[in-house]
């Protein structure tokens, strides 16, 4: 069975701390790798993808290691707009599909 | 910018009767897709959807289920004989290219709620 494994959370954070959510995956085949954010009730939403060489959008960070199927996400000088559900996010078949798969997701509560 | 949508927001139903749920594609896309997700729960991967035939289906998407396009805008999720367990949010997805995990954009969804 594939899955995608995520802490549930809560992080409950200040504002302005940096925060770090990991994410596991089971299938070694998946070639696709993202983090979207689920506000409450709503549709995921793209954040970012993630590539093998790591990369950077802004105050997020996001890494990818092949080898141990570990996925992170980091955020930094954290937003009151940034609390939400992350959910960790990769692709069934290898991209030849295009079906994806997601983890439960990691909510975040950013605090004045 | 345009964007997926989806009717109804919301869809109260009794156990035993079916519903069709209605997305509308961003409109040069070619690649649709069905997700659920119970409140609480994970989204999941229903069904995929390409050139007028199911590309790929999941566990999920048994004989209750089937989807449509019935003209060049619409893709509709049709349930046949709702139960209390198909009560969730279902997310409609269209992508550009694909089989593309790359691209996909979210509609809105549909909170169905079976009672």
């Amino acid at each position: 069975r594939k899955e995608v494994e995520q802490d549930p959370g809560p992080f409950n954070v200040p504002e302005g701390a940096t925060v770090a959510f990991n994410c596991t995956y089971s299938n070694s085949a998946s070639q696709s790798f993202f983090w979207y954010r689920q506000d409450c009730r709503k549709e995921p939403k793209l954040l970012m993808s993630v590539y093998s060489s790591g990369n950077e959008d802004g105050r997020f960070t996001a890494q990818l290691n092949r080898a141990s199927q570990y996925i992170s996400l980091l955020i930094r000088d954290s937003k009151l707009s940034d609390s939400a559900t992350y959910l960790c996010v990769v692709d069934e078949y290898g991209g030849s599909q295009g079906n994806l798969i997601f983890g439960k997701g990691t909510k975040l509560s950013v605090k004045p | 910018e345009p964007e997926v949508t989806q009717t109804p927001s919301h869809q109260v139903t009794q156990m035993g009767q079916e519903v069709i749920l209605r997305c509308v594609p961003i409109s040069n896309h070619l690649y649709f897709y069905w997700y659920r997700q119970i409140l609480g729960q994970k989204v999941e991967f229903l069904v995929s959807f390409y050139n007028n035939e199911i590309s790929e289906k999941s566990e999920i998407f048994d004989d209750q289920f089937s989807v449509e396009r019935p003209d060049g805008s619409n893709f509709t999720l049709k349930i046949r004989s709702t139960k209390l367990e198909d009560s969730a949010m279902y997310f409609c997805a269209s992508s550009p290219q694909g089989p593309s995990p790359e691209t996909q954009y979210f509609g809105p969804g549909t909170r169905l709620l079976v009672l």
